[in-house]
């Protein structure tokens, strides 16, 4: 069964500092990896995703992620945190299900404050 | 105009009424879908839905249903509200079935049962 864990719940970095967030899945074929940002009393947003080809995938923001299959993670990164970026980050699988359904399966979201 | 919206954005009820929350969508999207949002739990599925047609239950659907109006329309209701039904609900769409395909969010509707 496909699952997704995001070992920190809550993150905080001074504005200006480097990021990392951490993912890990679980997935018996393929993963194809997603991660959204949710800023406060909006919904989700796509930052990246990545399916096949280059492992490090870039996204909006100034975000990037790297997938390494051996390690089964698939970490987010950004060089110079902006206050901005504080907001919750989830990490998502997507699955199909064979009969046209394309569910994203979702981690429990990591917390990021940003202090100046 | 935001593609995917909801309404009402908040909610308060008490426990043993129906309501209703609604999701439309301009993105021409055939694929919807609700989630909830607890705390600590991420997002969890619902139901989704092909086209007008197709309904499916997702991993959570007990005390809830759908309704799917129109391609541009899901609403979410619950029949007899529940204090642990409070939560953030959110509504998405995607283009097809693929498992690459992004998922678009609405804003979200927060739902207290009292």
């Amino acid at each position: 069964a496909q699952s997704v864990t995001q070992p920190d719940i809550h993150i905080t970095v001074s504005e200006g500092a480097s990021l990392e967030l951490r993912c890990n899945y679980s997935y018996g074929a393929t993963p194809y990896l997603f991660w959204y940002v949710q800023s406060p009393g909006q919904g989700l947003q796509l930052l990246l995703k990545y399916f096949s080809g280059d492992t490090l995938v870039q996204g909006i923001k100034g975000f990037e992620a790297e997938f390494k299959r051996s390690q089964s993670s698939f970490n987010l990164r950004k060089p110079s945190v902006h206050w901005s970026d504080a907001a919750e980050y989830f990490c998502a699988v997507g699955a199909n299900r064979g009969t046209g359904a394309n569910n994203l399966f979702f981690g429990t979201g990591t917390r990021l404050t940003v202090i100046p | 105009d935001a593609d995917v919206t909801q309404t009402p954005r908040n909610r308060i009820t008490k426990t043993g009424k129906r309501i209703m929350l609604e999701c439309s969508q301009t993105k021409g999207h055939d694929r919807m879908y609700w989630y909830r949002q607890d705390p600590g739990l991420g997002l969890r599925l619902i139901y989704y839905s092909f086209d007008v047609k197709d309904i499916n239950k997702g991993e959570i659907s007990d005390g809830y249903s759908v309704s799917r109006q129109a391609q541009a329309k899901f609403s979410l209701s619950l029949e007899s509200a529940i204090p642990n039904q409070t939560a953030l609900y959110f509504c998405a769409t995607s283009d097809s079935g693929r498992a690459t395909d992004t998922q678009y969010f609405g804003p979200g509707t927060r739902l207290t049962v009292l």
